[in-house]
């Protein structure tokens, strides 16, 4: 099956700091989700990019299906965005049922 | 409005217990999900609903037994677990319009079996 890797797997950072998140595919896909999960464990939605590339306030995403990747970029982190950040993508020759395989993801730690 | 909610919060059942999780949403979505999430781990993928019919069955043991009453609901039934069944369940709902096929995620149920 399609691997999903994603890197740093783990991250600390300051307050105000920008860092870049990556997730790199095995195979093509259909779609791509990037997620926040909190600490409660609840699954944000941030984008949801099969390709190009979206802006939501601090936060910016990038796909680049033909190469197999996809880049989160947040800006002036704040402590609220601590959690782990998923990115999950609908393999390509899947039938249709939109199922979602997750990376391993990235643990983000912003100190004050 | 995109949420999906899900009861209960938390459930602690002994492996001799029957219990159900609940899932609904009001989005007039047509897919629902069940995933199981370990602790450090992403999610798993264990069954896919499309237009109230199973679609995807990950090869879940069949002390899960999952139910989709109607277009709104979705259900997971358990029985005989195991303690290693305790983890997060989650469930998801998306279009099947072709409009998006962006899934939203309830906020879990995190399950404990003694």
């Amino acid at each position: 099956g399609i691997q999903v890797e994603q890197s740093p797997p783990d991250l600390i950072l300051q307050e105000g700091a920008n860092s870049t998140l990556r997730c790199n595919f095995s195979d093509s896909v259909n779609n791509l989700q990037w997620f926040h999960q909190n600490p409660w464990g609840q699954l944000i939605n941030l984008f949801y990019i099969p390709s190009g590339t979206k802006q939501n306030g601090r936060l910016s995403a990038t796909t680049v299906a033909t190469e197999r990747y996809s880049l989160l970029y947040i800006s002036s982190s704040q402590t609220t965005d601590s959690g782990v950040y998923f990115c999950a993508v609908e393999p390509g020759m899947n039938t249709g049922f939109q199922k979602l395989v997750f990376g391993t993801g990235t643990r983000l730690l912003v100190s004050p | 409005d995109t949420e999906v909610t899900q009861t209960p919060k938390h459930l602690v059942m002994g492996m001799t217990n029957k219990k159900s999780l609940k899932c609904e949403q009001h989005m007039g979505h047509r897919a629902m999900y069940w995933y199981k999430q370990k602790a450090k781990k992403p999610p798993e993928l264990m069954f896919v609903y499309s237009y109230e019919k199973l679609s995807i069955n990950e090869s879940v043991p069949s002390r899960f037994s999952p139910e989709c009453p109607n277009s709104s609901l979705l259900n997971l039934h358990l029985h005989a677990l195991q303690p290693e069944d305790s983890a997060l369940y989650l469930c998801a709902s998306s279009p099947r319009d072709g409009s998006s096929y962006e899934q939203y995620f309830g906020p879990g149920t995190r399950l404990t079996v003694t």
